[in-house]
């Protein structure tokens, strides 16, 4: 069994541009939490999908979205970067009907600068 | 709007002394509560959970308590060990948000632990 990963472990922007981050979620997950924690804060909730369809939505403009594939991994795109948009981006995934889905496992995170 | 605060930015202990690391909330509708631990380089990892119905969950040297009425909870470890040194959040979900809601955690800033041998 694998545990969530995530790709790029690091990247670097310039403001304006546009990202793609990727994550894999532990086998057998069909349900992904995306998250922004930036410097000395908590992680915050960006959006969640379960079975390829976005289920909830934290308070990030539209420049920020997701996608679920049918195999259950993720990706999470932010247009028109901004300064403010450097963070770690951590992806976790869960299983969404099953007793244990009230935990989730989080994958290392990827690391956004934007310059 | 910080709806689950950690006020202690960091916290140092000395092995085998308890540990407590404290979190309050201000909404309402949180009915689950969670703490993770959190080593460089890694994700959040989930140690301990409870209810809103309970007041306290015990799992070996963690146990979590929770004061709703004061809209407080705190998680205690004991004793400490040099490996528990990592970043501390406490994290919160709403009730009646649907089997699927379990993504949706509201985190607090989190607090480092710092066990010293």
């Amino acid at each position: 069994e694998t545990g969530v990963t995530q790709s790029p472990t690091h990247l670097i922007k310039t403001r304006g541009q546009q990202v793609t981050l990727r994550c894999s979620s532990q086998s057998g997950h069909n349900t992904v939490s995306w998250y922004q924690q930036a410097l000395g804060q908590g992680p915050q909730f960006i959006f969640q999908y379960y079975r390829e369809e976005e289920n909830g939505r934290g308070n990030f403009p539209p420049r920020f979205s997701g996608l679920q594939f049918p195999n259950y991994s993720s990706e999470l795109n932010v247009n028109a970067l901004e300064l403010d948009d450097s963070a770690l981006y951590l992806c976790a995934s869960s299983l969404g009907f099953q007793p244990k889905g009230e935990t989730q496992y989080f994958g290392p995170g990827t690391r956004l600068l934007v310059l | 709007d910080q709806q689950v605060k950690q006020n202690s930015p960091s916290l140092s202990v000395q092995e085998g002394r308890i540990s407590i690391l404290n979190c309050d909330y201000t909404n309402s509708m949180f009915d689950y509560f969670l703490w993770y631990k959190k080593y460089p380089a890694e994700g959040p990892t989930f140690l301990i959970s409870i209810s809103s119905i309970k007041d306290k969950n015990e799992d070996g040297r963690f146990t979590v308590f929770l004061n709703k009425s004061a809209k407080h909870l705190s998680l205690h470890i004991v004793p400490s060990q040099p490996g528990d040194s990592a970043v501390y959040f406490c994290a919160a979900r709403p009730a009646n948000a649907g089997g699927t809601s379990y993504g949706k955690l509201t985190f607090g800033q989190g607090t480092i632990l710092t066990v010293h041998p």
